[in-house]
């Protein structure tokens, strides 16, 4: 398995509070990727990361922001949660050795609830 | 822009008969196409992926999928399922700066 780690994973939180997840990884690839999973929406991008402090947004950004200021770690911040973004969020990572276009290895996911 | 769509959002088959979880795509391109499968409370799993070559491919777990261009499909296939086969299963299509856009997943559940 990829070494993904994802912390916490399960939070509960009051709407207004900010929120930070984070992933982390030992296999060094160069892309990661946070991801929420809501029900009939598969799994949809929020941010990714294509290399340390550089970032961009994804499908569904807005009341989220990232950090990666080093290799293994990719940071999720909810602003000022919501309970819109009442979700399970995966991170995954890839590395692009093929020349062409990697899997994606993902995390086990984060619950989090905003009450 | 890149979608995937998965017809069924939930399909009940017996253990042992034969499984077709259907996926369709829109791309303009060749694209690189994937299935991955979530079992309940844990993380994806990639199954298989088609990037070019022979259309049918192969992956873990006894799944297969077949590319099919004029169909805009990759539709996966088993013949024979089993019970740890209930989970749900996801097909996505990769876009550029090796992003993947998932479609909305299937969930599958064996009947005994």
């Amino acid at each position: 398995d990829a070494g993904i780690t994802q912390s916490p994973r399960h939070k509960v939180t009051e709407t207004g509070t900010p929120v930070t997840l984070r992933c982390h990884q030992t296999e060094n690839h160069r892309y990661m990727y946070w991801y929420r999973q809501d029900p009939g929406h598969g799994l949809r991008l929020i941010h990714y990361s294509y290399g340390v402090k550089d970032t961009d947004k994804g499908e569904v950004s807005d009341g989220y922001s990232v950090s990666r200021s080093k290799t293994e770690d990719f940071l999720l911040t909810l602003e000022s949660a919501t309970s819109s973004q009442t979700s399970v969020y995966f991170c995954a990572i890839s590395d692009r050795t093929s020349g062409s276009f990697d899997e994606q290895y993902f995390g086990p996911g984060t619950r989090l609830t905003v009450t | 822009a890149q979608s995937v769509t998965q017809p069924d959002i939930h399909i009940t088959v017996s253990e042992g008969a034969s499984l077709e979880l259907r996926c369709n795509y829109s791309y303009g391109a060749t694209p690189y196409l994937f299935w991955y499968v979530q079992s309940p409370g844990q993380g994806l799993q990639l199954l298989l992926k088609y990037f070019s070559g022979d259309t049918l491919v192969q992956g873990i777990k006894g799944f297969e999928a077949e590319f099919k261009r004029s169909q805009s499909s990759f539709n996966l296939r088993k013949p024979s399922v089993h019970w740890s086969d209930a989970a749900e299963y996801f097909c996505a299509v990769g876009q550029g700066a090796q992003k993947l856009v998932f479609g909305q997943g299937t969930r599958l559940t064996i009947n005994p």
